[in-house]
């Protein structure tokens, strides 16, 4: 079975553009998550969708934003970007109730020049 | 407060050596926990979630304690390929909060 698959895995980008981000969960899953990794720290939480309702948001500009489609996949969408958006970001699906581990994509590699 | 702390490491141990981590976590309501590891430019990866009354798999024990908010991981006679980052995770209501990790490597 495919597990979450993410696209772009590479991104350049320069200061003041936007971003959208893919994820496709593992097929079953109705939660998706979003989280945004630097180097030498763990992943911090973005956004959370379940059945395409916005479940929770961590601490991050209103820049950021997601959606979840109808088929449980996501968009992550980053507007006027800055230097310290550099960073890993990664998706994770999971059933969706809290004792459920979440299992992560391969992540995008995004580079802000 | 972080949310959830752990041993900054980084650890070096030999081969065949058992190593402890450590973590606490600050909210109290916190229904669930993991470990993962995380492999160098890789993705998390899950490699046990954390009961109660504590549970082992293979080499591998992890232990909960709800009073003090405090989670640890035993890792028994150390392979080289458990070198990776240990992350702790508490999930307080679906979305996951981790630790920064804490870096293991395993020598010959």
């Amino acid at each position: 079975d495919a597990g979450v698959t993410q696209s772009p895995t590479h991104l350049i980008k320069t200061r003041g553009q936007h971003v959208t981000l893919r994820c496709s969960p593992i097929s079953g899953h109705k939660s998706v998550s979003w989280y945004q990794q630097v180097l030498g720290q763990g992943p911090q939480f973005i956004f959370q969708y379940y059945e395409k309702e916005e479940r929770g948001r961590g601490n991050f500009p209103d820049r950021f934003s997601a959606r979840q489609f109808p088929n449980y996949s996501s968009e992550l969408n980053v507007n006027a970007l800055l230097l310290g958006d550099s960073a890993l970001y990664l998706c994770a699906s999971s059933l969706g109730t809290p004792d459920q581990p979440q299992h992560f994509g391969d992540g995008t590699r995004l580079s802000i020049l | 407060r972080k949310e959830v702390e752990q041993d900054p490491g980084p650890f070096n141990v030999p081969e065949g050596a058992t190593v402890a981590f450590n973590c606490t976590y600050s909210n109290s309501a916190s229904q669930s926990f993991f470990w993962y590891r995380q492999d160098c430019r890789k993705e998390p990866k899950l490699l046990m979630s954390v009961y109660s009354s504590g549970n082992e798999d293979g080499r591998f024990t992890a232990q909960l304690n709800r009073a003090s908010q405090y989670i640890s991981l035993l890792i028994r006679d150390s392979k080289l390929s458990d070198s990776a980052t240990y992350l702790c995770v508490v999930n307080p209501s679906g979305d996951m909060r981790f630790g920064a990790g804490t870096r293991l490597t395993v020598k010959p």
